[in-house]
């Protein structure tokens, strides 16, 4: 199989606090990683693309200093939401590579809530 | 004009029927294509993926490209109600590049 996992499934946090979501790939070694997020009954965003080892490559409008993304294994990235604001409110999926191989496996998502 | 064009839906069918969902596209480089499931509040789940034009059978699922045309489809056999979800299509050029999304089509299998 090729499993991704997130942490958590959902969370809600008060304005100005910082919020960390994990995705682990399970059973396989994710050279990349990529980070969406998806407003109700829209198609996803990618937010970046992270390589493990590397800096995160974001994509336009996409705030590095918000969205802060660390690669720091072949099995793991996080990405931080720093400060957030209620507009930051949203559901945020996480998907993997396998070396050499194009398809992307998603995590089930975390959903975030910022009151 | 969007690179990934797809009908939102939502797409209304009864329960045994076959349904055919469609993607155009435009931009000539793609090579690989990918069809993904998903359930509200859910991440999506891949379901069928294709390099270069051609078919690909996979149980009740067939995806087809055809490259000349830049049109993909995937149907879906004997149709049943948990597979009511959103459809998505996904492109790439290769190489590890980002995926390329159409906006998804709802789809209701009613009893």
């Amino acid at each position: 199989g090729a499993v991704v996992s997130q942490h958590p499934s959902r969370v809600i946090c008060k304005s100005g606090t910082s919020v960390k979501i994990e995705c682990r790939s399970l059973d396989f070694q994710a050279t990349t990683m990529f980070w969406y997020r998806q407003f109700p009954k829209q198609s996803l965003m990618l937010m970046a693309t992270s390589n493990e080892g590397s800096k995160a490559t974001y994509e336009q409008g996409v705030e590095k200093d918000k969205f802060l993304i660390n690669h720091a294994s072949l099995t793991l990235s996080t990405l931080t939401v720093t400060s957030a604001h209620p507009e930051d409110s949203s559901f945020y999926i996480c998907s993997a590579t396998r070396t050499s191989q194009e398809t992307q496996y998603f995590g089930p998502g975390t959903r975030l809530l910022v009151l | 004009q969007k690179e990934v064009e797809q009908d939102p839906g939502p797409l209304s069918v009864p329960e045994g029927a076959i349904v055919s969902l469609n993607c155009t596209y435009s931009n000539s480089a793609f090579q690989y294509f990918m069809w993904y499931r998903q359930y509200s509040r859910k991440g999506p789940e891949l379901l069928m993926y294709t390099y270069s034009s051609g078919n690909k059978e996979d149980g009740r699922f067939t995806a087809q490209v055809d490259k000349s045309s830049k049109y993909i489809s995937l149907f879906i056999r004997d149709s049943q109600p948990s597979d009511s979800a959103t459809y998505l299509c996904a492109m790439s050029t290769g190489g590890g590049n980002k995926l390329t999304f159409g906006t998804g089509t709802q789809l209701k299998v009613e009893l």
